[in-house]
């Protein structure tokens, strides 16, 4: 009963490295999605999919990249980090409770872009 | 643009007092309003949400309030408990949805609140 699992959970970079960030369910959920914590800014979608092989951008996709090649896992890629990019990284899928999609997320992962 | 919009951004209870949180929104196309717990190191968890066609929900010590024409919701948790101390975030949805009008889910959240809620 994992849920939803990110990896990893700590990660430092310098700027202009890549990184990628895993998020895999194990609830067979058809849509996911990626946000973004900042202090006092709650949380903003980056990208989200609703299905395996599709993707689409969020609120703040700039910088960032994603990939949906099984259901069960969603990538998130930072292709050249800038300090901007520091963040919490949370992952979440959706399923149906009482007709609406609510989402399960995952303890996220922590960012420092130095 | 804040499209959801949270106060305060922390508040102090004592135990057994009453919480209150508040949100307003602007798109009139969301038509499903979450709220969040959240505590530190921890995913946001979903508390209890309400759609548009009723204005009040409750389950245990939580209840949404929502004004539709005011286009404002608040968060109440009544005899709060320490055990309450968290960030809640609120939060909306309705943009977007498959060509069998299912909602894609997207959330539009608040800033969040910081519940302390001392003994």
């Amino acid at each position: 009963n994992a849920g939803v699992t990110q990896t990893p959970k700590f990660r430092v970079l310098k700027t202009g490295q890549s990184m990628t960030l895993l998020c895999a369910q194990d609830m067979n959920h058809e849509y996911m999605y990626w946000y973004r914590q900042d202090p006092g800014m709650g949380l903003r979608l980056i990208h989200y999919s609703v299905g395996e092989g599709t993707t689409a951008k969020g609120e703040v996709p700039d910088g960032y990249n994603v990939s949906r090649l099984k259901k069960q896992n969603f990538l998130l890629g930072l292709e050249s980090a800038a300090p901007s990019q520091t963040s919490v990284y949370f992952c979440a899928s959706s399923y149906l409770y009482r007709l609406i999609r609510a989402q399960h997320f995952g303890d996220g992962t922590r960012l420092s872009i130095l | 643009q804040q499209q959801v919009k949270q106060s305060p951004q922390s508040l102090i209870v004592q135990k057994g007092g009453i919480s209150i949180i508040n949100c307003a929104y602007e798109n009139t196309a969301f038509d499903y309003f979450p709220w969040y717990q959240q505590f530190p190191g921890k995913g946001p968890a979903l508390l209890i949400a309400i759609r548009p066609d009723v204005s009040e929900k409750k389950e245990g010590r939580f209840t949404i309030s929502f004004n539709k024409s005011a286009k404002q919701f608040s968060l109440h948790i009544m005899d709060s408990q320490p055990g309450d101390s968290a960030t809640y975030f609120c939060a909306a949805s309705g943009e977007g949805a498959n060509a069998g009008g299912t909602s894609y889910g997207k959330l539009t959240f608040g800033q969040g609140t910081i519940l302390t809620v001392h003994p």
